[in-house]
């Protein structure tokens, strides 16, 4: 069964720390992996993508790496925000033999105290 | 910020009453989509479109239906409400297949059947 889990499912840190979240998965065929950034009440709005043969991308302070053979995931943070308190989603894509899906994590909820 | 818009933002509405949420982008995408999302839970597609006069079933089982018209617009349709389906409805658009390019969220709606 395709699956994605995402831990730890809630983290707390202080401002101007940083943090690494962690995504595992069980998707396969593999296309692609995408962290999402998702604010209360607000749409998911993506960090990276990163396909097979990438195994790191950054995007200003998110940083993600890739490891395909152990089918992990991790999102590092730094020097963290207030502004970064949201939820982050783990999502893998597959590519089927017809169409292909996405399977969602169920995110792990990340607050950032002053 | 991704050109998708979804009204309302709130609704708050009593049993069997009939609703339409609606979803708008201006990007042009052929690919829309609409998700459904329980607090601490994943996404879970209900229901997609790859055109015009397209329009599928997801992977979880809604009573909602949808039409697509026009390109741009893609609304979701509850003929009669009830409390069970109570969430946060997402919708979604991407220039190409949705595993394989990136995936532009609206800012959702949060239903309240009472």
């Amino acid at each position: 069964k395709n699956q994605v889990e995402q831990s730890p499912q809630s983290l707390i840190i202080l401002e101007g720390k940083n943090c690494t979240l962690q995504c595992n998965y069980t998707v396969s065929p593999f296309s692609n992996l995408r962290w999402y950034k998702q604010d209360t009440g607000r749409g998911p709005v993506s960090l990276t993508i990163m396909t097979f043969s990438e195994n790191t991308k950054s995007n200003g302070r998110y940083t993600a790496t890739l490891d395909a053979d152990t089918k992990q995931s991790s999102l590092h943070i730094t020097a963290s925000q207030l502004s970064d308190s949201a939820s982050y989603i783990c999502v893998v894509s597959d590519r089927g033999s017809t169409l292909g899906r996405l399977y969602f994590g169920r995110g792990t909820q990340l607050t950032v105290w002053p | 910020e991704a050109d998708i818009y979804q009204t309302p933002r709130y609704l708050v509405i009593g049993t069997g009453k009939k609703i339409t949420l609606e979803c708008s982008q201006t990007m042009g995408h052929d690919k829309m989509y609409w998700y459904q999302q329980d607090p601490g839970m994943e996404l879970h597609l209900i229901h997609y479109s790859y055109g015009v006069n397209s329009t599928e079933k997801g992977d979880l089982s809604s009573e909602s239906t949808v039409s697509r018209i026009r390109t741009e617009h893609f609304p979701l349709t509850l003929e009669s409400a009830r409390p069970s389906h109570t969430s946060q409805y997402l919708c979604a658009s991407s220039d190409g297949l949705a595993e394989l390019y990136e995936q532009y969220f609206g800012p959702g709606t949060r239903l309240t059947v009472t």
